[in-house]
């Protein structure tokens, strides 16, 4: 069993949907929940970072963590032509300065919004 | 401005002859990381280096050589590739004292294709 599971898509959905992408991992450790976006032909950045559960916005993304189920979600509202990408989801036990720095990447969903 | 360069971009080489792609970054970061990202099995750790002359294998070191002599750069090093190497490989870099935990700055990426 792989410690990330990310449904690779790919996803259409119309512009101006609500759109939902999800990742379950199984190491309880993991405390840092990352979203990565990457655009074809670039590298990931970063779109959202969370610590342990909650929620967090910014903007049209709410990033959620459930750890109690080991469940992570990424939402996007109203979304843009311009959100198609592949989003990442990403997990980490240690903060910068600790035993690794290693992140454990989801396989990535594919996102294409349609005008 | 602030960035991770890497070249190559896009290399076809035969097995067996050596090759290096370079990683340079100007943000004078500590961290920086090897990545290659393959369909279905998402971004996986090469090697990392928490600064000069310190590395350490991640993932799939296997076939793969780093060195870190200078701060700025990661040069990862095919000393004979295969053709199970073929793939997109990222080089990343995280600031001693990141805001955001673990944020990695991606570099654009190098396809490599070996025949």
């Amino acid at each position: 069993q792989k410690e990330v599971e990310q449904d690779p898509g790919p996803l259409s959905v119309p512009e101006g949907a609500i759109v939902s992408l999800n990742c379950t991992y199984s190491n309880s450790a993991f405390q840092y929940f990352m979203w990565y976006r990457q655009y074809s032909r670039k590298g990931p950045e970063l779109l959202m970072y969370t610590y342990s559960s909650g929620n967090k916005e910014d903007g049209r993304f709410t990033a959620q963590v459930d750890k109690s189920s080991k469940y992570i979600s990424l939402f996007i509202r109203d979304s843009q032509p311009s959100d198609s990408a592949t989003y990442l989801c990403a997990m980490s036990a240690w903060r910068y300065g600790g035993a690794t720095n290693k992140l454990i990447f989801g396989t990535g969903t594919l996102l294409a919004v349609q005008p | 401005e602030a960035q991770v360069t890497q070249n190559p971009r896009y290399l076809i080489t035969v097995t067996g002859k050596k090759l290096t792609v370079t990683c340079s970054q100007n943000m004078n970061h500590e961290y920086m990381s090897w990545y290659r990202q393959d369909p279905g099995l998402g971004l996986r750790q090469i090697y990392y280096s928490m600064n000069v002359e310190v590395t350490d294998k991640g993932d799939v070191p296997e076939g793969y050589k780093v060195s870190r002599k200078e701060k700025r750069n990661f040069p990862l090093i095919l000393e004979s590739p295969s053709p199970n190497q073929t793939s997109l490989y990222f080089c990343a870099s995280i600031p001693s004292n990141p805001s955001v935990p673990d944020t990695q700055y991606f570099g654009p990426g190098t396809r490599l294709t070996v025949l």
